[in-house]
């Protein structure tokens, strides 16, 4: 069955950074998309982007470009989210999600990543 | 950036009541209108893909209908398990974006 399995929660610091992993399972990972998508506390569901796993090539939604960065390691079938000079207001839930224009199928379980000094 | 707008924000419901939410386009996304349903502390589910095809698994009760830029999520029968947060997605183009949720709760 296919599997989204994200790394666990971090606690980080103010400009430090942070790595999320997304790992799959029981299914072809370069066949579908990985979405990013944040849910901030007590609010709703924000998309950041998408990475094309065949190609290799992202896109960012407004907001989150530049410390923002997706990439794979397809020999491990893994999605990679990494955020650079963590702000106070980057403290989310972090989900990856399989999919492409008929929607996301699959959801990881989410990370939370915290920011506190 | 097409923008999705979700009414209501928030409902109140009985258990077997007829739901539905609706949910705006900005601009013409043709049938490219998803929903989904979040539980508290939980990931989203996909419920509704391509504005009116059921996600596998999905009970028949959930129905989606639309086109271009009006969008209607119904849940003809109200059940305990589906008081969570609705939220509507357009995938016709990047950003991908979400509409802000509509919770369903218990009257």
């Amino acid at each position: 069955q296919v599997q989204l399995v994200q790394s666990g929660s971090e606690l980080k610091k103010p400009g430090a950074s942070v790595q999320v992993s997304c790992k799959a399972s029981g299914y072809t990972f370069t066949r579908y998309g990985m979405n990013w998508v944040r849910q901030a506390p007590g609010q709703g569901l924000e998309w950041m982007g998408w990475i094309n796993t065949n190609t290799g090539n992202p896109t960012y939604a407004q907001g989150f470009t530049g410390r923002f960065v997706f990439s794979l390691d397809t020999s491990v079938s893994t999605a990679y989210l990494q955020i650079s000079s963590l702000e106070a207001e980057d403290t989310a839930v972090y989900y990856c999600a399989r999919g492409d224009s008929s929607g996301c199928d699959h959801w990881g379980q989410g990370t939370l990543v915290t920011i506190s000094s | 950036d097409i923008q999705l707008t979700q009414s209501p924000s928030s409902l109140s419901a009985s258990i077997g009541d007829r739901v539905t939410i609706t949910c705006r386009a900005s601009q013409t996304i043709s049938i490219y209108l998803n929903w989904y349903q979040q539980k508290p502390g939980k990931a989203p589910t996909l419920l509704i893909y391509a504005a009116s095809s059921l996600q596998s698994g999905v009970p028949s009760r959930f129905s989606g209908s639309g086109s271009g830029t009006d969008f209607t999520l119904t849940i003809s029968s109200l059940q305990p398990e589906d008081f969570a947060s609705y939220y509507c997605q357009q995938s016709y183009i990047t950003p991908r974006t979400f509409g802000q949720g509509t919770k369903v709760e218990i009257k």
